[in-house]
């Protein structure tokens, strides 16, 4: 079983839904990271929280530490938002270690 | 500002041919990565670097080499090319390791034949 887990791996959605992406994980952290990869494209960090929830316009991330669960929501979808989605975990302990998951790839239809 | 930079963006290789993937990084980062990507898995760590002069192993160091002479400079060195190195090769940088946001270059495809 790996690390870091991601549901769905590919999901589909109409320009205008509610989307949301989920990350489970089995270690203790420190950090989840949430990244963005355009197809054929570079990684970007959208973010990086610890506890609680964070929010950068129209995407919202979550996090519940007691049941190693994340979600990252994308409100009002648009076709530009279509890309894979990567969570990662920074691994409790002195070496700070980052451990991926294998992505969501989203699909945003106009 | 420049972020993370990478070349090259494609490359094709034989088997055997060596070649170095460059990155450099203008944000006074300690913290440097490469990671290689492959379909159906999560990027994993070949190299990292906490600094100028220090260097260290990832999870799939076989066949690569890495030094750190400048903070800004993080090459990852092929030394004889395999087919199982065709990937698409990320370099990051951070302030920390783990509990910083990363940045990432744009990737370098890389095709061993």
């Amino acid at each position: 079983k790996n690390e870091v887990e991601q549901s769905p791996q590919n999901l589909t959605a109409q320009e205008g839904e509610f989307i949301t992406i989920n990350c489970s994980y089995s270690v203790g952290i420190s950090a989840l990271h949430w990244l963005q990869q355009h197809p054929g494209g570079g990684i970007v960090s959208l973010f990086m929280l610890s506890s609680g929830k964070k929010k950068h316009g129209r995407l919202i991330a979550t996090i519940n530490i007691q049941e190693k669960h994340s979600s990252l929501h994308i409100t009002a979808s648009h076709p530009r938002d279509s890309a894979v989605y990567i969570c990662a975990v920074t691994y409790g302990g002195a070496t700070n270690k980052l451990i991926f998951g294998t992505g969501t790839l989203l699909a945003v239809q106009p | 500002n420049a972020g993370v930079t990478q070349t090259p963006k494609f490359q094709v290789l034989k088997t055997g041919q060596s070649m170095t993937l460059q990155c450099a990084q203008d944000m006074n980062h300690e913290y440097m990565s490469w990671y290689r990507q492959d379909p159906g898995m999560g990027l994993r760590l070949i190299h990292y670097s906490v600094g100028a002069g220090i260097t260290d192993q990832g999870e799939v160091p076989n066949g690569y080499n890495v030094s750190r002479s400048t903070t800004e400079d993080f090459p990852l060195r092929l030394l004889s090319a395999a087919p199982s190195q065709t990937s698409v090769y990320f370099c990051a940088s951070s302030y920390d390791r783990g509990n910083q946001p990363q940045h990432f270059g744009d990737g370098t495809r890389l095709s061993i034949l």
